[in-house]
């Protein structure tokens, strides 16, 4: 168990549709990083919070959004789904984003199906 | 842009040695590491590299050459759960303070009897 928590662990929806992903990070870790992992592709980085404020972006679409709040848990909104939207996705945190060794723990992950 | 190469697959017979390896290019250089996931669950860590040379973690070894963009996983002794897919990722450091990492498409190990 690596402490960060997902919910839900399965999430099935249809086209269209928006949803919410929640992650809880480690108690004291400040950093929060948003993956997705479909079947076909290796982990994609989506996004990166560090105490509240986004602090890296990488291949995430205009669709998704995400956001840290002040208790640290973060949400991954996603929106006007499509079927390549179905994935397992990640969340995993750290304990600060400066320093040269901070491995990332990873939550169970939500696997989302859009049907 | 970023680009991280490793093998599809390996396979290997229990109790040997085998090696994993991968090369990358990238910009904002800030460490490489090694994650193990097996299917459908979280990847966990193995290995961290951000200076040259070799890492040594009980079975597991990581080695860095940054000048050539390479790294090995070495594993020992294998074991049957070690059949997993291993994560090459390379971490890049973002101009706004944040991090950036960027995962290879994964090596399928799968060891046998």
């Amino acid at each position: 168990d690596s402490g960060v928590t997902q919910t839900p662990k399965h999430l099935i929806t249809a086209t269209g549709q928006r949803v919410t992903l929640r992650c809880s990070p480690r108690s004291g870790d400040l950093s929060v990083y948003w993956y997705q992992q479909s079947l076909d592709q290796g982990l994609q980085f989506l996004i990166h919070y560090y105490n509240g404020e986004e602090r890296a972006k990488g291949n995430i679409l205009e669709r998704f959004s995400a956001q840290q709040f002040p208790d640290l848990h973060s949400e991954l909104n996603l929106s006007s789904l499509e079927l390549g939207d179905s994935a397992l996705y990640f969340c995993a945190s750290s304990t600060r984003t400066s320093g040269t060794y901070n491995e990332q723990f990873f939550g169970p992950g939500t696997r989302l199906t859009v049907l | 842009g970023q680009n991280i190469d490793q093998p599809t697959e390996m396979t290997a017979t229990e109790g040997a040695i085998v090696q994993i390896n991968c090369t990358y290019q990238t910009s904002g250089f800030n460490g490489l590491f090694w994650y193990q996931q097996h299917a459908g669950e979280a990847p966990t860590f193995l290995s961290y590299n951000v200076l040259d040379g070799l890492e040594e973690k009980g079975r597991f070894s990581s080695f860095l050459s940054r000048s050539k963009g390479y790294s090995y996983l070495l594993l020992k002794e294998l074991q049957m759960k070690d059949s997993a897919s291993y994560l090459c990722a390379v971490r890049e450091r973002t101009n706004t303070g944040g991090f950036k990492t960027i995962f290879g498409a994964g090596t399928r190990l799968f060891v046998k009897a």
